[in-house]
């Protein structure tokens, strides 16, 4: 079992600019969220992705999309990238299991970088 | 709203020393509480969790926890460090809605281990 991967690993863009981030999750796996790390900081959560719908988003505008497919892979997309989105892009995934609790198992994250 | 409060952004240990890296939450239901370790350059990886039960909590390399809900309070010890314990630390809540859980995460606590 190859885990979470995400794609790519390091990333350079410049402001203005738009990025697509990728996510497959873990064997078994329904459930996709993303996360955002800025340096130093604690992940703060982007949105969540079920069933191909967004199921809940934390506070990020509208520059911040995502999509799954019907493979459960996830995509994260950054519009109009500002300097303040350099940060370390974490997606994690479970098994939804009704209203219990589902561990959510990280991969090694995305480096993204705006100059 | 919930969140998370790690009272130490650094803590440097001798190697074979004990160690405490504290938590303390808010929140006005009940939680499920965490505490995840980020090696350098790697994703996060579940060291344990508080569902229900037992207050006293045991998780994987020696680490263990103790939920106090009148302190609102997680804080996470382990008796002997060693050298390869050095990494980052978050402590982290969720709250299940509607099948969808999201993770609140505290700042971090760097954990150092000198020799």
């Amino acid at each position: 079992d190859a885990g979470v991967t995400q794609s790519p690993t390091h990333l350079i863009k410049t402001r203005g600019q738009q990025v697509t981030l990728r996510c497959s999750p873990k064997s078994g796996h329904d459930t996709v969220s993303w996360y955002q790390q800025a340096l130093g900081q604690g992940p703060q959560f982007i949105f969540q992705y079920y069933e191909e719908e967004e199921r809940q988003r934390g506070n990020f505008p509208d520059r911040f999309s995502g999509h799954q497919f019907p493979n459960y892979s996830s995509e994260l997309n950054v519009n109009a990238l500002l300097l303040g989105d350099s940060a370390l892009y974490l997606c994690a995934s479970s098994h939804l299991t009704g209203g219990l609790y589902n561990e959510q198992f990280f991969g090694p994250g995305t480096r993204l970088t705006v100059l | 709203a919930q969140s998370v409060t790690q009272l130490d952004s650094q803590v440097p240990v001798f190697e074979e020393a004990p160690v405490e890296l504290r938590c303390n939450y808010s929140s006005s239901v009940s939680v499920y509480l965490f505490w995840y370790v980020q090696y350098p350059n790697q994703g996060l990886q579940l060291l344990l969790k508080y569902l229900s039960g037992s207050t006293l909590v045991k998780g994987i390399n020696g680490f263990e926890a103790e939920f106090n809900k009148s302190q609102t309070s997680f804080h996470l010890r382990k008796p002997s460090v060693h050298i390869s314990d050095t990494a980052e630390y978050f402590c982290a809540v969720t709250r299940i809605i509607q099948g969808a859980q999201k993770l609140v995460f505290g700042q971090g606590t760097r954990l150092t281990i000198n020799p």
